[in-house]
């Protein structure tokens, strides 16, 4: 039971070059979610999908873009990267909206 | 001023201590109380949860929840080296579903 996957690990981008960040939860959960991690900052909610089909915006969803594929996989995608997306990316699922949020390992993006 | 708000830290606690948390919230109404641990370049684990005022206790931790005063801490008894890392307290407000996650406390043990 892998919980939730996040791929890549690691990915170095240049400025202006898009990517799409991939997350699979096998929980059967309803609700998934992409944060950000900058230091100082905790936890800051880009997107979320509160069930299959839907998607809503978050805290800071400026320059992301989701897709929620199918109720197992949610994709976050920069279309245009900026040195300001530097950040560290988690995913996280949740049964349903009320409850305990379970989190992916995260992915490092470095943008130059 | 923050919605969640946690001192960053570092708190220094000697091994065998109690270590004390703190997080205050700024939404009266919020419900649900989260407290996660994450160890430097890992992903948040869950500790604990907690609803209702009061404490609640699991293990070696204990939530305490303060509704009136807006405030929800995390004591953790018998402080060990394993439990050096930053404690992320989430907060689900009144309105919608979404967590509020505060800064963190970085928590550092002592041998």
């Amino acid at each position: 039971n892998a919980g939730v996957t996040q791929t890549p690990k690691f990915q170095v981008l240049k400025t202006g070059q898009s990517m799409t960040l991939q997350c699979a939860q096998d929980m059967n959960h309803n609700s998934m979610y992409w944060y950000r991690q900058d230091p100082g900052m905790g936890l800051r909610l880009i997107y979320y999908s509160a069930s299959e089909g839907t998607t809503d915006k978050g805290e800071v969803p400026n320059g992301y873009n989701v897709s929620r594929l199918n109720k197992r996989e949610f994709s976050l995608r920069l279309e245009s990267a900026a040195p300001s997306q530097t950040s560290v990316y988690f995913c996280a699922s949740s049964s349903g909206q009320q409850e305990t949020q379970y989190f992916g390992p995260g992915t490092r993006l470095l943008v130059l | 001023q923050k919605e969640v708000e946690q001192n960053s830290g570092p708190l220094s606690v000697p091994e065998g201590a109690i270590a004390s948390l703190n997080c205050t919230y700024s939404d009266r109404g919020s419900q649900s109380f989260f407290w996660y641990r994450q160890y430097s370049g890992k992903s948040p684990e869950l500790i604990m949860f907690i609803y209702s005022n009061g404490d609640k206790e699991d293990g070696r931790f204990t939530a305490q929840l303060n509704k009136a005063s807006q405030y929800v801490s995390l004591l953790i008894r018998d402080s060990q080296p394993s439990d050096s890392a930053t404690y992320l307290c989430a907060v689900r407000p009144a309105a919608g579903n979404k967590l509020t996650f505060g800064g963190g406390t970085r928590v550092l043990v002592k041998p």
